[in-house]
Formats: structure tokens, sequence, C-alpha cells
């Protein structure tokens, strides 16, 4: 079945560092792929998506391109703020009427 | 405005004790889906429905019942709530298009089972 593997948290970083939180999955056919943001006492919210090879999706500085040939969709972030601290959880939804499924989420932290 | 609405946002109960959880979306949204969130074991799905009257278990439905009767609705049923489905609760909508669209998630319920 489907699957998504996310890179092990909690992630610690100060202002302004680079982020990369990665993510793979396992899918059949051409899924589409998802990072979403759970901010503190939250419910879940998209931050960006792509739903074919290639595309970037981008949004509050944040980016990921979906890249089929390694099977991958990693979250980047040039400059991180304390703002940013959140849970991060990579999802994709399949073809063919399949499910969504979630990766485990990465906690990032980000110090003043 | 598009959203996702869950009652009560805040549960405590006891063991035995049936309870059900709400859930209500309106943006037409074919499917819907239930989820449960603990502290390091990130998000699971309890059951999904991708229409009215069509409804199949997730990872963990052991508990759990769910109904979806009209499309709006998708409302979770505790039978015999236990202290270990004491949760974070989400449910959550998407368009029906394959493969699915972004979901978009309602604000949570917090139960507790005592």
């Amino acid at each position: 079945g489907n699957s998504v593997t996310q890179m092990e948290g909690p992630v610690t970083l100060s202002e302004e560092a680079f982020l990369t939180i990665n993510c793979t999955y396992t899918a059949t056919g051409y899924p589409s792929l998802f990072w979403y943001v759970q901010y503190p006492g939250e419910g879940l919210q998209l931050l960006l998506k792509a739903t074919k090879a290639d595309d970037k999706g981008s949004n509050k500085g944040f980016e990921a391109t979906y890249r089929k040939e390694t099977t991958s969709f990693h979250l980047e972030k040039g400059s991180v703020q304390v703002s940013d601290s959140a849970v991060y959880f990579c999802a994709l939804s399949g073809n063919y009427g399949q499910n969504f499924v979630f990766g485990p989420g990465t906690r990032l932290s980000v110090l003043p | 405005e598009a959203q996702v609405t869950q009652n009560p946002r805040y549960l405590i109960t006891v063991t035995g004790k049936k309870l059900t959880v709400t859930c209500s979306q309106n943006m037409n949204h074919e499917y819907m889906s239930w989820y449960r969130q603990d502290p390091g074991l990130g998000l699971r799905q309890i059951y999904y429905s991708m229409n009215v009257e069509v409804t199949d278990k997730g990872d963990v439905p052991e508990g759990y019942k769910v109904s979806r009767k009209e499309k709006r609705n998708f409302p979770l049923i505790l039978e015999s709530p236990s202290p270990n489905q004491t949760s974070l609760y989400f449910c959550a909508s998407s368009d029906s298009d394959s493969p699915l669209g972004e979901q978009y998630f309602g604000p949570g319920t917090r139960l507790t089972v005592t």
C-alpha cells in the first residue's frame, strides 16, 4: 500500500537558519503530495501541495518539489522564524480512489 | 465561510457511557475522515467515507463506529468508551477527485475518558 516516511524529530534550529525536512513516499500511480502544519493547540492546515512530477509547491517562504525519480517531497525554507515552530506532516493521496496517508510528523522548534 | 465544524470541542466522560462527536462540513465534499492524534504516534485514521452510505475502516477502527447518512455529516460514535480512547480527534473532508484533493480539518475534539 501507499506510505510516507519523514525524518525523525524533533528538529531544533536557531532563527534565520536553513530548514530541510525530508519526506519520501511509496505509492502506485501518480499521487498528489502535501505538507500540512500544526501550530501548538490548533488543528492541521495545508501548507503547500503539488499534484504532478516536477511541480513546486510554495507558501510562506516554504517550498517543496515533487521528485518522482527519487519519490521525495522535501520541505525547505531558507530562513526560519520563531513563529515557524510547529509540527509538520507530509502526506499523499493516491489514485484510483485510494485513501490519504500521513507521515508521522516532525516537530520543529526555532529558538530566538 | 468554508469550514469543518466539530462538537463538542472538549469532553470528559466515564468508561462505558456512549458518546457521539459530530462533524459537519459545508463544502459539499464527498470524502470525510476521522483521525486521532496521540503523542509520539502522529495522526492515525479511524474511519473514512468516500460518499454517502459508503464507509471504510482506517488504521485504528476498534471501539468506534461511524455513519454517513448525509453528505455534510459524519458523526463518530463511541458505544462504550474506554480510557485508551482518551485522545485528540480530528474530522476532515476533501473533494472526491482522484487523487483526492487537500483535506480540510476541523478544530479538534479533546476527549478524556476516566
